[in-house]
């Protein structure tokens, strides 16, 4: 069963400091690993996307690496704004047909002032 | 342009009863997909069309729960006889194509809650 785990559930941190999010998939095969923002009440909002042959993207403060061999991704956020508390969703495609996305269960970040 | 659009945003139904979501998608978008969101959980996929067909339903729970989407655009999930665990946010997106790297835009979700 494909299954995407991500790490940790919840964190708070204050403005102005990083903070680096952690997925690990099981997803097979592999197509693209995604890292989505979701705000409360909002549906997800697409922040980076990574095919096998990627192992970095990058958006605005926003980083993310892959590592295809370890089946594990990371997110890293760069000098937090209050405006980055939501949920961080891994989200993993296996490459069937219509690109069915498997979610993970999101980390929760608060930043405080 | 206009986003993806879901209505109602909230839905309040008794057990037993019927009720239907809508879905609008970014209007040139032949690909939909319903998923379903419970509380602190990541969105579970439900429905995937292909224009007028549903390409791939095998995320459906059971028998009473169906989808549409009659003219390629717009679509509608229906639940029948409506259970408390059909209590969840159900968010729509859509993409251009389906295509493995396309983008999928989500709606902001009907959030269901079933007494």
């Amino acid at each position: 069963k494909n299954q995407v785990e991500q790490s940790p559930q919840s964190l708070i941190i204050l403005e102005g400091k990083n903070c680096t999010l952690q997925c690990n998939y099981t997803v097979s095969p592999f197509s693209n690993l995604r890292w989505y923002k979701q705000d409360t009440g909002r549906g997800p909002v697409s922040l980076t996307i990574m095919t096998f042959s990627e192992n970095t993207k990058s958006n605005g403060r926003y980083t993310a690496t892959l590592d295809a061999d370890t089946k594990q991704s990371s997110l890293h956020i760069t000098a937090s704004q209050l405006s980055d508390s939501a949920s961080y969703i891994c989200v993993v495609s296996a490459g069937n047909a219509g690109n069915m996305l498997t979610f993970g269960g999101g980390t929760r970040l608060m930043v405080k002032p | 342009g206009a986003g993806v659009s879901q209505t109602p945003s909230n839905k309040v139904t008794e057990k037993g009863k019927y009720v239907e979501l809508r879905c609008d998608p970014i209007s040139g978008h032949t690909a939909l997909y319903w998923y379903r969101q419970s509380l602190g959980q990541g969105p579970e996929f439900l429905i995937y069309f292909q224009g007028t067909g549903a390409a791939d339903d095998s995320g459906l729970p059971n028998d009473r729960f169906f989808a549409v989407r009659p003219e390629g655009s717009v679509s509608t999930l229906k639940i029948q006889r409506t259970e408390r665990g059909d209590s969840a946010v159900y968010l729509c997106a859509s993409s251009t194509t389906g295509g493995l790297t396309d983008t999928q835009y989500f709606g902001p979700g009907t959030r269901l809650t079933v007494l």
